[in-house]
């Protein structure tokens, strides 16, 4: 059974990085079958994609439009875990951040992280 | 972008049938999946692909898809079902959601 578990601060002050980590288990971060993503939610926004890693014999990334010039996500092999970081941050970012795990392009979303609100405010 | 339009709000009996729609331009040529988000709670897979269901997911759950249309389908509703539901296809992208009401 794949669980993920989601960790980072919940307030974050404006024009700072927004950073959480997703620990995975019962998979691997490194799988060649599946990608790891990152998706928030706001009543303004509804469920955003934000972005995904994913490993196919090399490490690829994709990232949605609204936020490609800030963010990165990145795979951790050593403690089987991904991050997300979100630069330069604004009180439209507040949402609450899900990770998600996808078997391949065109596949639903199987498996989520519990989420966290994250507030961007002074 | 690609733009997915659910109505805001479905209300039924419980024992009754709930028909929630996802209209999107040829959404018959995209696979559709299907979440339900109960409140205070991450998305929980209930239909992928149009029409399958992933395990543990009881079988009063239906979707469809054709045309401009996917539909999912809640048969002998109970106060349980009581949640938001969303479609999603890839690019990817999210419905706004449909909240359905247990009279």
């Amino acid at each position: 059974q794949v669980q993920l578990q989601q960790s980072g601060p919940g307030l974050v002050k404006p024009s700072q990085t927004l950073s959480l980590t997703c620990a995975i288990s019962g998979d691997s971060v490194s799988s060649d079958s599946a990608a790891w993503n990152w998706i928030r939610q706001s009543p303004s926004r509804g469920l955003e994609w934000l972005g995904r890693t994913y490993y196919r014999s090399t490490w690829y990334n994709g990232y949605a439009v609204s936020v490609k010039s800030r963010i990165t996500i990145k795979p951790d092999t050593s403690k089987n875990q991904f991050y997300l970081q979100l630069d330069s941050v604004t009180p439209e970012d507040t949402a609450v951040y899900y990770c998600a795990r996808d078997s391949g392009s065109f596949l639903p979303f199987d498996y989520w992280g519990q989420g966290i609100l994250v507030t961007v405010s002074s | 972008s690609y733009v997915l339009t659910q109505p805001p709000s479905v209300s039924v009996a419980p024992g009754q049938t709930a028909r929630i729609t996802c209209g999107g331009d040829n959404i018959g040529s995209k696979a559709v999946h299907w979440y339900q988000q109960k409140s205070g709670q991450a998305p929980v897979l209930v239909v992928y692909d149009d029409t399958h269901r992933p395990s543990g997911i009881p079988d009063r759950f239906s979707g469809s898809n054709s045309g401009n249309t996917a539909t999912l389908t809640i048969s002998r509703v109970e106060a349980g079902d009581e949640a938001d539901y969303y479609c999603q296809v890839w690019d990817p992208v999210f419905g706004g959601g449909t909240k359905l009401t247990v009279l």
